[in-house]
């Protein structure tokens, strides 16, 4: 079985300042990994995403994420926070098509509040 | 946008009451995917389509029935549903095939069950 673990329900940070979101995931075989984010009254949408390849990829609006094979973690980065990134982020893994579709477990969500 | 839009974006209803959702996708997506979301939980994965074929159902209760005429629409029928199937309903897309997709995802319709 898959899963994905965000181990903070909040992160709080002020503007400006560098923002981290925490994931770590259990997956059999090679993971793919995805951050979605998801604002108020909005469905959630995708940000960025880990295939293979360079371990730190880049996303939409200035986010990256650093996926650590040895850690088994996948945290999302932002040098310099903005107020308007104050949203819930989910994380999610994927073991690649089982059973004619591609499977994807998301975790619990980390609410950012980014304080001006 | 993201090219999933989903209707009605809210709806009230009683246990006794039958109604429907609806998804549509504009991406020429061939998979698409209802999902429930609770507060403080994991989105849930309730029903998937692939090219049209359910292949699917992960243990959702029978007052659930999704439907998908084309590749372009997703339904969830929804009959004497229980006060704690309230939650958001989030429908996606992707495109399914040999390389690893995202999801996109519409709106989401609130459901409130009285």
């Amino acid at each position: 079985a898959q899963s994905v673990a965000q181990p903070e329900d909040q992160v709080n940070v002020a503007e400006g300042n560098p923002l981290t979101v925490k994931c770590t995931y259990s997956v059999s075989g090679n993971p793919y990994l995805f951050w979605y984010v998801q604002y108020p009254n909005r469905g959630l949408q995708f940000l960025l995403k880990y295939i293979t390849g360079d371990n730190l990829v880049k996303g939409s609006y200035g986010f990256e994420a650093e996926f650590n094979k040895s850690q088994t973690s996948f945290h999302l980065k932002k040098p310099s926070a903005l107020v308007s990134d104050s949203a819930l982020y989910f994380c999610a893994v994927s073991a690649g098509f089982s059973g004619g579709y591609q499977k994807v477990t998301f975790g619990t969500g980390t609410k950012l509040q980014v304080i001006p | 946008e993201t090219g999933v839009t989903q209707t009605p974006r809210h709806l009230v209803m009683g246990m006794t009451n039958k109604k429907s959702l609806k998804c549509e996708q504009h991406l020429g997506h061939n998979a698409m995917y209802w999902y429930k979301q609770s507060a403080k939980k994991p989105l849930e994965l309730m029903f998937v389509y692939s090219l049209e074929e359910r292949v699917e159902n992960n243990s959702v209760p029978s007052r659930f029935s999704p439907e998908c005429p084309n590749s372009s629409h997703l339904f969830l029928h929804l009959h004497t549903l229980q006060p704690e199937d309230s939650a958001l309903y989030l429908c996606a897309s992707s495109q399914e095939g040999a390389r690893i997709y995202e999801q996109y995802f519409g709106p989401g319709t609130r459901l409130t069950v009285t």
